[in-house]
């Protein structure tokens, strides 16, 4: 079946950097564009970033523009984030998320926890 | 950006209830709109698809309407798997936004 893994969370120091990576099986990865979105502790969903299917076109919201990276390798069915510059505020459980069709993101990943804390 | 705003927050209803609940946009987003659900400690689950479609394998009791900036999500019988919150989401432009959430609970 369709499943998405995420890794690569963890505890990380203001300033820091952290990689998170997404596993991707029982679906063509290489058809479908992907997300990241992330859920602070107790509070709502907010997107982040999100590439094409070759990864040519990326997006960013406001809040992580210029410090995160989205990317993919296709061949071997993962999507990535690399967040540099960590701050507080990005404490928060990423999601990775396929999207089923236009910007509509189906299904999604565990989650993957990231506290960036001194 | 476009700001999603979901009315209520939170609701409380018995078994079997009808129970509905809306998100209003800040612009006319036509039927660019899903809504998602997320139980406890869980990682969200599409629902409903362009305002109004059923994702394939839920259940007919979830229904969605809406289009321009007024939406509505109604749960017809609720059932005891259908707490948790419920977002909507809007992808008519960048960046995609979600609403705050409208929580449910059995009484």
């Amino acid at each position: 079946q369709v499943q998405l893994v995420e890794s690569g969370g963890g505890l990380v120091k203001p300033g820091g950097s952290l990689r998170l990576s997404c596993a991707a099986s029982g679906f063509d990865f290489n058809d479908h564009y992907m997300g990241w979105i992330r859920q602070a502790p107790g509070k709502g969903l907010e997107w982040i970033a999100y590439m094409d299917i070759r990864g040519f076109d990326t997006y960013y919201a406001e809040s992580v523009e210029g410090r995160f990276t989205i990317s993919r390798d296709n061949a071997n069915n993962s999507l990535f984030l690399e967040m540099k510059t960590l701050r507080a505020e990005d404490t928060a459980v990423y999601y990775c998320a396929r999207d089923s069709r236009t910007k509509t993101f189906d299904p999604w990943g565990q989650g993957t926890l990231v506290t960036v804390s001194s | 950006d476009i700001q999603l705003t979901q009315s209520p927050s939170s609701l409380s209803a018995s078994v079997g209830d009808r129970v509905s609940f809306t998100c209003q946009a800040s612009k006319d987003i036509t039927d660019y709109l899903n809504w998602y659900h997320q139980k406890p400690g869980r990682a969200p689950k599409l629902l409903i698809y362009d305002a109004s479609y059923l994702e394939t394998g839920v259940p007919s009791r979830f229904r969605g309407s809406g289009s321009g900036t007024h939406f509505t999500f109604t749960i017809n019988s609720l059932q005891p798997e259908d707490i948790g919150t419920y977002y909507c989401q809007q992808y008519d432009s960048l960046p995609l936004t979600f609403g705050g959430g409208t929580k449910v609970e059995i009484k």
